[in-house]
């Protein structure tokens, strides 16, 4: 069965450290790819995601993510993190992608990612 | 605010009772899925409706139902409640298939 592995639990950070959150996934086919976001209090919304193309994907809030076909990998980056990234950071995958299909996700346990100011 | 609403927020029951959770999606959002987050989990897929039709099912016994209405709001209906259902069921909507979800905000169900 697919599934997705993030390697961290929780990350502490001062603000201006740079954030990297890893994301494995088992499944050798054409996979989406995304990366959703929890803040304190809110709904889970998207940051970004990746079909195909360019494997180095921007997203909102200055968030990146690279696509490593030969890692099964999809780490988060952002080169210098503010209080206000706190949050918990899920990645996901659609592993029976039609097109763009954004549906069906199998998302990881999750990170929680404190910033300290 | 991404437009879906679930209710209740909270929600307690025994166990072998019956639950109905209920998502009002966008205008127009003619997709609807459903997921359940145990404690300390990511969101896991229970099943997806487009325009009234079931088509996608995750790992879920057929205990766990659904239903979606032209007004576009929907129904999670899960019988024979077990303890391990507790959990927050999330609410997806979307346009369609290709378009990004939109979360609602969830309902805690907790069986005692």
């Amino acid at each position: 069965a697919q599934s997705v592995s993030q390697h961290n639990h929780h990350v502490i950070l001062s603000e201006a450290a740079s954030l990297e959150l890893g994301c494995n996934y088992s499944y050798g086919g054409t996979v989406n790819l995304f990366w959703y976001v929890q803040y304190p209090g809110q709904h889970l919304q998207l940051l970004l995601k990746y079909f195909s193309g360019d494997p180095l994907v921007k997203g909102i809030k200055g968030f990146e993510a690279e696509f490593i076909k030969s890692k099964f990998s999809f780490n988060l980056r952002k080169p210098s993190v503010q209080w206000s990234d706190t949050a918990e950071y899920f990645c996901a995958v659609n592993a029976t992608p039609v097109g763009g299909s954004q549906g069906n996700l199998i998302f990881g346990k999750g990170t929680k990612l404190s910033v300290k100011p | 605010e991404t437009g879906v609403t679930q209710s209740p927020t909270h929600l307690i029951k025994t166990r072998g009772q019956q639950v109905t959770l209920r998502c009002s999606s966008q205008s127009g959002h003619n997709t609807v899925s459903w997921y359940q987050q145990a404690l300390g989990q990511g969101p896991q897929f229970i099943f997806q409706y487009y325009r009234e039709e079931e088509n996608g099912r995750g790992n879920f016994p057929p205990r766990f139902s659904g239903l979606q209405f032209p007004n576009y709001s929907s129904e999670l209906n899960v019988n024979a409640l077990e303890l391990d259902d507790s959990a927050l069921y999330l609410c997806a909507s979307s346009w369609d298939n290709n378009s990004p979800l939109h979360f609602g905000n969830g309902t805690r169900l907790t069986v005692t």
